[in-house]
């Protein structure tokens, strides 16, 4: 079964940065366009970022725009997700996911998740 | 932006049929895929692009999209159904939209 293991919640301050990780294994990393959602406690999920395959291509929620950086290693088999400038409203379970594929296209649903890290942002 | 709407919660007794609803405009030019949420677990995809079925997801679960609305029908419900549902689109200015989810429960 395909893999995903995020790595790096946890507490943070207003204004701070966190850097998260997911270690993915049991496919072709670099094949697959990736994504990360987030879920505030007791909400539902809320897209945050997308990458293509090779890193070439990536695109944000208005929300974290400018803020966040998406990247990936696919030598290292890894997603990340590098935030700053966090506020207490990006306190969320964050879950990397694979992105589907059509026709060996990649397509615009979620196959594959992770559990999620928490991040919780607070003074 | 796109908004999905789903009816906060939809309760069905064991063997019944539940239907979710997802209401978008135009819903129907759009691909509609569906996750179940068990609680504390990640999602899970159980139909994509309108009605087909990922493998491992169980025939009971189907999908279909019309006009406004897709639906997501659930036969035979049984116990372990219980979770939260979230159908999910793709638009061209916010990547994925998910809508609010709806939380089934087996009476």
């Amino acid at each position: 079964d395909v893999q995903l293991v995020e790595s790096g919640g946890g507490l943070v301050q207003p204004g701070g940065s966190q850097r998260l990780s997911c270690e993915v294994s049991r496919f072709t990393f670099s094949n697959y366009w990736m994504h990360w959602v987030r879920q505030a406690p007791g909400k539902g999920p809320v897209w945050v970022a997308r990458i293509n395959h090779d890193g070439s291509s990536t695109n944000y929620a208005d929300s974290v725009r400018g803020r966040f950086i998406i990247s990936r290693d696919n030598a290292k088999n890894t997603l990340y997700l590098q935030m700053s400038s966090l506020r207490v409203e990006d306190t969320a379970v964050y879950s990397c996911a694979r992105a589907g594929l059509r026709h060996d296209s990649p397509a615009y649903y979620l196959d594959s998740w992770g559990q999620g890290a928490l991040v919780t942002v607070s003074s | 932006s796109y908004v999905l709407t789903q009816p906060p919660s939809v309760s069905v007794a064991p063997g019944e049929t539940a239907r979710i609803a997802c209401g978008g405009d135009n819903i129907e030019s759009k691909s509609v895929h569906w996750y179940q949420q068990k609680s504390g677990q990640a999602p899970v995809l159980v139909i994509f692009y309108d009605s087909d079925r990922p493998s491992g997801s169980p025939e009971r679960f189907s999908g279909s999209n019309s006009g406004n609305t897709a639906t997501l029908t659930i036969s035979r419900v049984e116990a372990g159904d219980e979770a939260d549902y979230y159908c999910q689109v793709w638009d061209t200015s916010s990547d994925l939209i998910f809508g609010g989810g709806t939380k089934l429960t087996v009476l």
